[in-house]
């Protein structure tokens, strides 16, 4: 256990449709990372937000977006979905991303699946 | 574009064999982590690898940096089947950016 947690595990929607994936991270670490990993493929990275405000930006959809909280849980918004969007969602924290000593934990996904 | 190049893209060995897979960047890395994704998990830190040239071992793993710290590998002795799953490289430091570049990893899939 990584001390990640998402929610919800499993994700069935509709073409057009918009959902929020949920991430909390680790206590303590107060940056949040967005990943996609369609089957069979690499970790595509989305964002990443420290302490509320967004740090990076990676290939994240217009369609898409992220926020993080007060309480550092972030969101992960998608709209409009396409069936092409159906993938595994990970949310990874990490404590300080400007030391390159830094590592990121990986929570245990959210799957969503767009039919 | 793609700044971290890990390969191969897929690896089938018998059980006992031994895997290696590569990384490569094309600038200087600060540091080289590793992850594994075991089928259906979530990748899991492994290693860090900071110092040019260095070397570490996690019991059948070998990690190592290299000398220019552009590349780096990650070689399995005498696989079991517990070892299946997708190795990443992750190096941070890319074109001075202050963050972590995945790879895109290495399926290993073993025949018992």
């Amino acid at each position: 256990d990584s001390g990640v947690t998402q929610t919800p595990k499993h994700l069935i929607t509709a073409t057009g449709q918009r959902v929020t994936l949920r991430c909390s991270p680790r206590s303590g670490d107060l940056s949040v990372y967005w990943y996609q990993q369609s089957l069979d493929q690499g970790l595509q990275f989305l964002i990443q937000y420290y302490n509320g405000e967004e740090r990076a930006k990676g290939n994240i959809l217009e369609r898409f977006s992220a926020q993080q909280f007060p309480d550092l849980h972030s969101e992960l918004n998608l709209s409009s979905l396409e069936l092409g969007d159906s993938a595994l969602y990970f949310c990874a924290s990490s404590v300080e991303p400007t030391l390159h000593t830094d590592t990121q934990y990986f929570g245990p996904g959210t799957r969503l699946t767009v039919l | 574009g793609q700044q971290v190049m890990q390969i191969p893209q897929y690896q089938h060995v018998q059980e006992g064999e031994d895997f290696t897979t590569y990384c490569n960047s094309s600038t200087t890395l600060s540091n080289i982590q590793w992850y594994k994704q075991r089928p259906g998990g979530h990748p899991v830190f492994l290693i860090q690898l900071v110092k040019s040239g260095e070397v570490k071992k996690q019991k059948r793993l070998t990690f190592q940096f290299g000398e220019a710290k552009k590349n780096s590998s990650l070689h399995i002795t005498a696989t079991q089947t517990t070892d299946v799953g997708t190795y990443f490289c992750a190096g941070w430091g890319i074109q001075g950016a202050q963050k972590l570049v995945f790879g895109q990893g290495t399926r290993l899939t073993i025949n018992p």
